[in-house]
């Protein structure tokens, strides 16, 4: 049962423009966290967010997590080719992981 | 420090052989993982560890066993493999677990397939 739904499952887009993906869920989490996957690797923690209604900025990167704690949100601003990669969210409930099916973000130049 | 490490990186079996992955890590990290990822499914988990002695199954355990004699090592075991566990296999430790969240750190994959 996939727990986090993650949307859209592909996103191509020319650099410059801005990109949001989607998380979300049914169930509370106690935090949720952002990865990003490229190929032949493993995922890197890029966030991890805690409280509801909770904004984190990483560069061009906006992380929102919902009042609710069950939906958050990963914005790029002028993405660039060296954002492509598989982005997934995990949500946190007593020390394992729920992970999304992902969303695979490419940035043409 | 060396992070996470798993070997093999590769590995093709036959349907019915056996085989066991390794995972190691230097952080000291409390709790260890492991996890498949298949196209279109994100990443499953198959058992976890919350210390040095235990195990627990996650989402997928059915078909895999798994050991953490050592608290740096977890092994991943195939039994009889079939060829529903080709995939890639990742590692992962962190730091503690419960409701205090906290980062994992994931190997580089095996990636394994079964013919």
């Amino acid at each position: 049962t996939q727990l986090l739904e993650q949307s859209p499952q592909f996103l191509s887009i020319q650099e410059g423009e801005n990109l949001t993906v989607y998380c979300n869920s049914s169930s509370v989490f106690s935090s949720l966290q952002w990865y990003r996957q490229e190929p032949g690797e493993g995922p890197v923690l890029l966030v991890t967010v805690v409280t509801g209604g909770e904004v984190k900025k990483l560069k061009r990167l906006t992380f929102q997590f919902g009042d609710a704690r069950k939906d958050s949100s990963l914005h790029i601003t002028a993405a660039q080719p060296g954002d492509t990669g598989l982005y997934l969210c995990a949500g946190s409930s007593w020390g394992k992981f729920q992970f999304g099916a992902g969303t695979q973000v490419v940035v043409t130049p | 420090n060396a992070g996470v490490t798993q070997t093999p990186k590769f590995r093709v079996l036959k349907t019915g052989q056996s085989m066991t992955l390794l995972c190691a890590q230097d952080m000291n990290h409390e709790y260890m993982y492991w996890y498949r990822q298949d196209p279109g499914m994100g990443l499953r988990l198959i058992h976890y560890s919350v210390g040095e002695g235990t195990t627990a199954k996650g989402e997928v355990p059915d078909g895999y066993n798994v050991s953490r004699l050592k608290k740096q090592n977890f092994l991943l075991g195939l039994e009889s493999a079939a060829p529903s566990q080709t995939s890639v296999y990742f590692c992962a430790s962190s730091i503690q677990g419960g409701e205090t969240y906290n980062e994992q750190f994931f190997g580089p994959g095996t990636r394994l397939t079964v013919l």
